[in-house]
């Protein structure tokens, strides 16, 4: 089975200052690794996903990741935060093999304030 | 604009009461989900449907219902619900297959009384 985990479960941020939100997975069998953006009154967005070569994925609105295997992270991260970013972030994984459910970790709230 | 569009927006009910989630898309994707989602949680699978057939029941009561009628709907049919099924209802889709990039609508928070 696989488990995700956000040990961060809100990050305060000044606006213009750069962020991490981290990520840890657990997984037996190779996987694939997503973060989606969920925003308040509002479904979940896809923000990006690492599918396989290069470990540093870039997303909409600014936002890029690293998949490092040997440490089982997928950190999300943006240079300069703005007000609007402010949200509810998921990171996600899904085996690769077999049926695909989604499994996703708990949520960091991201609080940008000026 | 999202591309997945559920109706309605918000539904309050009774537990004796019968209703129906709505969820539409037009992106040609095959298969299509239904997560139920509490207050600061993250959400949880209960259907999917692959190619107008059901292939995935997360245990989830008889009292919820899905349906696909045909490959861009898929309805969610509620009847004699608990308040704790109090929750926000998302609709999600993909193009099957490999990877579950999903494409999630705005939901339905729902609201049993």
């Amino acid at each position: 089975a696989q488990s995700v985990t956000q040990l961060d479960s809100q990050v305060p941020v000044f606006e213009e200052a750069p962020v991490e939100l981290r990520c840890n997975y657990s997984s037996s069998v190779s996987v694939y690794l997503f973060w989606y953006v969920q925003y308040p009154n509002q479904g979940l967005q896809l923000l990006l996903k690492y599918l396989s070569g290069s470990t540093l994925v870039k997303g909409i609105n600014g936002f890029e990741a690293e998949f490092n295997k040997s440490q089982t992270s997928f950190h999300l991260r943006k240079p300069s935060v703005h007000i609007s970013d402010t949200a509810e972030y998921f990171c996600a994984v899904s085996r690769i093999i077999g049926f695909q459910k989604l499994v996703f970790g708990t949520g960091t709230r991201l609080l940008v304030s000026p | 604009d999202t591309e997945v569009t559920q109706t309605p927006k918000h539904l309050v009910m009774g537990m004796t009461n019968k209703k129906s989630l709505k969820c539409e898309q037009h992106m040609g994707h095959r298969a299509m989900y239904w997560y139920k989602q509490k207050a600061k949680k993250p959400p949880e699978l209960m259907f999917v449907y692959s190619y107008e057939k059901l292939s995935i029941n997360e245990s989830v009561p008889s009292r919820f219902s899905p349906e696909c009628p045909n490959s861009s709907l898929l309805n969610l049919h509620l009847h004699a619900l608990q308040p704790e099924d109090s929750a926000l209802y998302l609709c999600a889709s993909s193009q099957g297959g490999q990877p579950p990039a999903l494409h999630f609508g705005n939901g339905t928070r729902l609201t049993v009384t």
